[in-house]
């Protein structure tokens, strides 16, 4: 089954406003928890990412909220930008002594101006 | 730093023939994955080593498809017999497991676009 989940495949915002991404997923030990960013034709690349010891981390624009007893991580964008428009990728991770990442299906955002 | 370069960028074959994929990780970094992007299925975790010994082989298709990291400059991903459905954009990335947050980082490479007649 599908570890991780988005179940939007694509969101609209308005130049200017708040984008909110979803994420949620169904292992216990994950303790790692990241957003990629993926333009077309290139590869992902890492937006933000937080552990499990904190609820939320601000970087710029960017805000990761995590809610680990609902078992569901969102990145928000302030400010959406027309150049924000790309697919947005969340990863989860056991951490420890493992390094492996699974990652969701991808949310297209697109930010009209 | 060129980054995690992958070869070759696109490869066709014939069904049942080989396909050898390449991967040089970043100067330092400790650990190689390799993962396999559909537009069905998204990004799928297929392996990955650490100082070159393989840790999680978990999502390898348990036939046909084998990787090896023979030194620490690069890894490659083999797939005998190739079918149609291996059609895919096979990434490799690699991680500085340095401890911290940074340990997790995956800095992917361009990725090897395989396509299968």
């Amino acid at each position: 089954g599908q570890q991780v989940k988005q179940s939007s495949p694509s969101l609209t915002v308005q130049e200017g406003g708040i984008s909110i991404l979803n994420c949620d997923y169904e292992n216990d030990m994950f303790d790692y928890f990241a957003w990629y960013k993926k333009y077309p034709d290139n590869s992902p690349t890492l937006l933000i990412s937080v552990r499990s010891n904190v609820d939320k981390r601000e970087d710029g624009r960017l805000t990761v909220f995590l809610n680990k007893s609902g078992k569901h991580f969102s990145l928000h964008i302030t400010a959406s930008q027309p150049e924000d428009t790309a697919v947005y990728l969340c990863a989860a991770g056991e951490g420890g002594g493992s390094a492996k990442l699974i990652f969701g299906e991808g949310t297209k955002l697109t930010v009209s101006s | 730093n060129a980054g995690v370069i992958q070869t070759p960028r696109h490869k066709v074959t014939g069904k049942g023939q080989e396909a050898t994929l390449w991967c040089e990780p970043i100067s330092g970094h400790s650990a190689v994955f390799w993962y396999r992007q559909t537009i069905v299925q998204g990004l799928e975790f297929l392996t990955y080593f650490r100082n070159q010994a393989p840790i999680d082989d978990s999502g390898m298709p348990k036939e046909r498809f084998s990787a090896q990291m023979p030194n620490q400059s690069h890894s490659t991903l083999k797939i005998q017999s190739t079918q149609p459905q291996d059609s895919a954009v096979y990434l490799c990335a690699s991680s500085p497991g340095l401890g911290g947050l940074s340990q997790n980082t995956l800095y992917f490479g361009a990725g090897t676009r395989l396509s299968v007649l």
